[in-house]
């Protein structure tokens, strides 16, 4: 079964703090890997999407990586900011026959104080 | 601003009826989603439509209906056979020109609507 695992499931560090939120998934036959802000009670912003073929991809003080034959992606947050409190969900578009199944995770919700 | 508009943010329903989630987006994409998500558990998709008057059954799509006669909208009838329609839905929008690239571009969300039913 093709599934998607966040862990921790809440983070809670003190503002300037580099952290790493990680992504794991059941099947390394992906097609990509997305990586998702959301605000409590709002919709989904996408962060970063990084294809089967790339490592990782950047984007300002965000950093996803991606090692398929672990099963695992990390997003690394450089000088975490009270901004940066959301949850933060991890999506693998796994590659199923001829088509492909969007899986999600069930998030991490990062508080950062000040 | 391109974007997608979800309406209404709140919406509280009786049992037993009908009720309609709309969802348009100015963003020019073919493809529309939408998902519902609930507490403790990932996102899971309701319906999709890759293209106008063309749409197909997500995961969890008994208890939904869709049309999507224009290419900006893509509304969701959440029906009274809905056992459990309490939740918060969201709409999303791909940019799929070309067969393939609808999968690797990254998804839109909008807002989101929270639907209560009592």
């Amino acid at each position: 079964k093709q599934e998607v695992t966040q862990i921790p499931a809440a983070l809670s560090v003190p503002e300037g703090e580099n952290l790493v939120l990680n992504c794991s998934f059941t099947d390394s036959a992906i097609y990509n890997l997305q990586w998702f802000r959301q605000d409590p009670g709002k919709g989904l912003t996408s962060l970063l999407l990084i294809q089967s073929s790339q490592r990782e991809q950047t984007s300002g003080r965000l950093n996803a990586s991606l090692d398929k034959s672990s099963g695992r992606s990390t997003l690394y947050i450089a000088a975490s900011q009270p901004g940066d409190s959301a949850t933060y969900l991890c999506a693998v578009t796994f590659n199923a026959g001829n088509n492909r199944k969007l899986i999600w995770g069930l998030g991490t919700s990062l508080a950062v104080n000040p | 601003d391109g974007g997608i508009t979800q309406s209404p943010k709140y919406l509280f329903r009786k049992e037993g009826q009908n009720v309609t989630l709309s969802c348009e987006q100015n963003l020019n994409h073919d493809a529309m989603y939408w998902y519902r998500q609930d507490p403790g558990q990932g996102l899971r998709l309701i319906y999709y439509s890759q293209i106008v008057n063309d749409f197909q059954k997500g995961d969890i799509a008994e208890g939904y209906s869709v049309s999507r006669e224009k290419k900006e909208s893509f509304p969701l009838t959440v029906t009274s056979a809905q056992k459990n329609p309490t939740a918060f839905y969201l709409c999303a929008s791909t940019d799929s020109r070309g067969r393939a690239s609808s999968y690797n571009s990254p998804l839109h969300f909008g807002n989101g609507t929270r639907l209560t039913v009592t």
